[in-house]
This record gives structure tokens, sequence and C-alpha cells, in this order.
């Protein structure tokens, strides 16, 4: 099946500090890759949906100008977080979907805490 | 945009009984209603998943209902096993490729 996978697994990082979180596709290509954030025990939010070669979509609520996004190339989408508060420590995870499948493929997530 | 609501956020259940997981949705252009299980620190496991033109839709253990009218579909799991304990979550979407609004999430606690 595809994979999608996630770099780093885990970070630990100093509060003010910038965290770039990588998104893979490895055997297919993805033109949009979606970020979603999971706080402890809740649900999966949907944060912004990364488009190959144009601007990312943010949800509402969420900062562009802190949460960064590239998809630079049509395997890789990267989330920076700027500024890093401990409030944004959090799980982010991120899924790609085959263009040409039904199936959406999550990344094995990102464990962000900040300190 | 669309909001999916889902009930309980937890379910006990005896080990050989059914369990069933209930979501409501409030788009009615959403077309694709997927179910993932999550254990802790994991990324989501898509478990079964039903579009909009079938009613009904089983594999083994599990079945997915959804009632389009009514907006709501639901997850059941029979014969429930020990393994079948984690948090189960629904989802809907416009298409299978797009952005998905989770519901809150399902904590199964399945005992021996």
């Amino acid at each position: 099946g595809a994979v999608v996978s996630q770099h780093p697994s885990w970070v630990i990082c100093k509060s003010g500090t910038s965290v770039k979180i990588e998104c893979r596709s490895l055997d297919f290509q993805a033109t949009t890759m979606f970020w979603y954030r999971q706080f402890p025990k809740q649900s999966l939010m949907l944060m912004a949906t990364s488009n190959e070669g144009s601007k990312a979509t943010y949800e509402q609520g969420v900062e562009k100008d802190k949460f960064l996004i590239n998809h630079a190339s049509l395997t890789l989408s990267t989330l920076t977080v700027t500024s890093a508060h401990p409030e944004d420590s959090s799980f982010y995870i991120c899924s790609a979907p085959r263009t040409s499948g039904y199936e959406q493929y999550f990344g094995p997530g990102t464990r962000l805490t900040v300190t | 945009g669309e909001n999916v609501e889902q009930h309980p956020s937890t379910l006990s259940v005896q080990e050989g009984d059914s369990a069933v997981i209930k979501c409501t949705y409030s788009d009615s252009a959403s077309n694709y209603f997927p179910w993932y299980k999550q254990e802790l620190g994991k990324r989501p496991q898509l478990i079964i998943d039903i579009r909009s033109n079938v009613g009904e839709k089983k594999d083994q253990r599990i079945a997915v209902t959804l009632n389009k009218t009514a907006k709501h579909f639901s997850l059941h799991i029979t014969e429930t096993q020990p393994e079948d304990s984690a948090v189960y979550f629904c989802a809907a979407s416009i298409e299978s490729w797009g952005k998905l609004q989770f519901g809150s999430g399902t904590q199964v606690v399945v005992t021996p």
C-alpha cells in the first residue's frame, strides 16, 4: 500500500524557536496534502490544505503566519511552526490522497513538545 | 462548513458483545464517510468506509450503515475482542480524496 512518512517522529524545542516537520509520500505523487493537529484525548483538527506549486489553504482560526506550509514538490510538504509556544505542543499528522484512488494515507505523526 | 458529531464518547463492552457508534453530519454535499481506528500515539487506520450511493457495507465483523436523508451513519462491531479496544473516529468529506472533518472520537474498551 501507499506509504506516507513524517520527520521527525518527535521533537522538543524551546519556546520562541521554530520547528519544521516534513511529510513525504514515498511511492506516489501527491498534489495535495493535508495537515492535522491532535491534542491529547481530542480529535484530529484540519489545519490546512497544502497544494503543490501554490499557496496553502488554511482553516478558519489557523494563523497562516505562524504555521508556514510549503509544498515544493509532488512528494514533499513541510509545516514550520514559527515562534513556538507551549500551547503549540501537539501531535501533528499529515495525510495525502492518491490522485487516482479513493483513500487517504496518513503519516505516522510528529509529537511536538515546546518547553 | 461540515460539522460531524459522534456518540458515545466512551463505550465499554464485554468481549463477544456488539459495539455501535453513531455519527451525524451537517453538510448534505458530503459523500464519503470513513471510519478510523487509532491506537495511542499512532496514526489513524482506515477500517471501513462508505459512499453516499450505498446504504450499508460489511467487512467481516465490521459494518457501516448510512442514512443520507437523516444525515447519520453508524459503525457496528460484532463479536468484539480485546484487540478492538482503541479510539474510533468517524469522518465526512465531499470526496474521498478531500479534506476530512472528524467526529470527536469514541474510546472503546473491550473487557475479557
